[in-house]
This record gives C-alpha cells, sequence and structure tokens, in this order.
C-alpha cells in the first residue's frame, strides 16, 4: 500500500529560525513529490520534485527529493509569523488512476 | 478566473439526510478530485474523474457517489449522511494526469448529528 509519512506531526520555532519538515514514502510507481501549504483554507502549491528535478528553491522556501532513501525535505530559512500553516507532502503514482497521496502534515507556529 | 469553486462553505445534517456537494472549475482542467480532510490524517481521496465522462473510486469511497456532469462540473452526494462523514471536503483539480499539480477550492465544512 502506498504511504506517506510526514515528521514531526507539529512544530513551534521563533522568528528567524531555520526549520525542516519530513516526508517519507513508500512508493510502487513514483512519479512526483509535491509540497503543499495550507493556512486556514484550501491548500496552496509550493512545489513539485521529479526524476528530472530533485531540488527546488523560491525565496525563503527550498526542497530535495532524495530518490534513493525514498525522501524529502522542505527547508524554510528566516522564518516569519506568516509561515505558520500545515505543510502538506503527497506523492504522485503512476497506478489505475495516477492519483496523489497525502501524508498527515506537520503544523509549524512562528512565534514572534 | 475563479479558480475552484466549492458550495455550500457549511453544512449540518442529521443522520440519514441527503446532500449534495458542488464544484466548478474554470481552468478547462480535466481531471477533477473530492477529498476528505480529517484532523490529523491529512487528505484522502474520496472519488476522481479523469476526463468528461468518466469516474473511479478513491481511497474512502463508501457512502459517496459522484457525478462528472460536464468538462467544469464535479459533484459529492451522500445518500444517507452518517456522523462518520463528518469533516472537511475539498474539491482540486488538473490540468493532466493526477500526479501532477492539483488546485484546490475552498473546501466544505460538513457536520452530520
Amino acid at each position: 500500500e502506498d504511504k506517506v509519512v510526514q515528521s514531526p506531526l507539529s512544530l513551534v520555532v521563533h522568528e528567524g529560525d531555520t526549520v525542516t519538515l519530513n516526508c517519507s514514502y513508500e512508493v510502487t510507481n513514483f512519479r512526483s513529490l509535491l509540497w503543499y501549504k495550507q493556512e486556514k483554507k484550501a491548500p496552496t502549491f509550493l512545489f513539485m520534485l521529479t526524476s528530472s528535478g530533485i531540488e527546488k528553491k523560491s525565496g525563503r522556501l527550498s526542497s530535495i527529493l532524495d530518490k534513493k532513501e525514498l525522501f524529502s525535505i522542505l527547508n524554510i530559512t528566516a522564518t516569519q509569523t506568516g509561515d505558520s500553516a500545515v505543510y502538506l507532502c503527497a506523492g504522485g503514482w503512476v497506478n489505475a488512476g495516477n492519483m496523489l497521496t497525502f501524508g498527515g502534515g506537520t503544523r509549524l507556529m512562528v512565534k514572534p | 478566473n475563479a479558480g475552484v469553486t466549492q458550495t455550500p462553505k457549511f453544512q449540518v445534517l442529521k443522520t440519514g439526510q441527503s446532500m449534495t456537494l458542488q464544484c466548478a472549475q474554470d481552468m478547462n482542467h480535466n481531471s477533477m478530485y473530492w477529498y476528505r480532510q480529517d484532523p490529523g490524517m491529512g487528505l484522502r481521496l474520496i472519488y476522481y474523474s479523469a476526463s468528461e465522462g468518466t469516474t473511479d473510486k478513491g481511497e474512502v469511497p463508501n457512502g459517496y457517489n459522484v457525478s462528472r456532469l460536464n468538462k467544469r462540473e464535479f459533484s459529492l452526494r451522500l445518500e444517507s449522511a452518517a456522523p462518520s462523514q463528518t469533516s472537511v471536503y475539498f474539491c482540486a483539480s488538473s490540468e493532466g494526469l493526477g500526479f501532477d499539480e492539483q488546485f484546490f477550492g475552498p473546501g466544505t465544512r460538513l457536520t452530520v448529528l
């Protein structure tokens, strides 16, 4: 069964800290690993990593994919209170439906 | 360009009542999805539609039915609501295959008493 596990479940840091969020996956036919940020409502897309793109960066956020060890990390540097959210990781598999399987999320709180 | 829209935003039902959640997208996407989100469990796929006229079960389809009315609209129906269906429901769409970026609607918070 395809599975995505995120750690830690929750994290509290202070503004300016650097955080690392983890995502491990078990896959049958891996195609992609996606990161989303969810504040109060809908998840919003951050990054997609595939075999042809194992490292992505946007401003203070960056992500890498290790296909050999089957994990991904999301780094946030110089955290701000606006980074407080639930961060979701999802694995994309090729199967009968080509679906995303989501992890349980990491809740990040950034204190001033 | 509204993206993905969902109605209603909130709903309270009694056990055994039925209702339909509506979803529409204006991005001309081929694929659409219905997820439920329970505390600490991330998003779980209920049903999806890879293209107009097709629907398939996801991880947790029991107690639900769907209709892909046309390319824009994908509805989710609860025929006889149960307290276990209390959740936040998200609709999403993607241009192509399901393992690409999906765009999410604002969600419907459903409570079944």
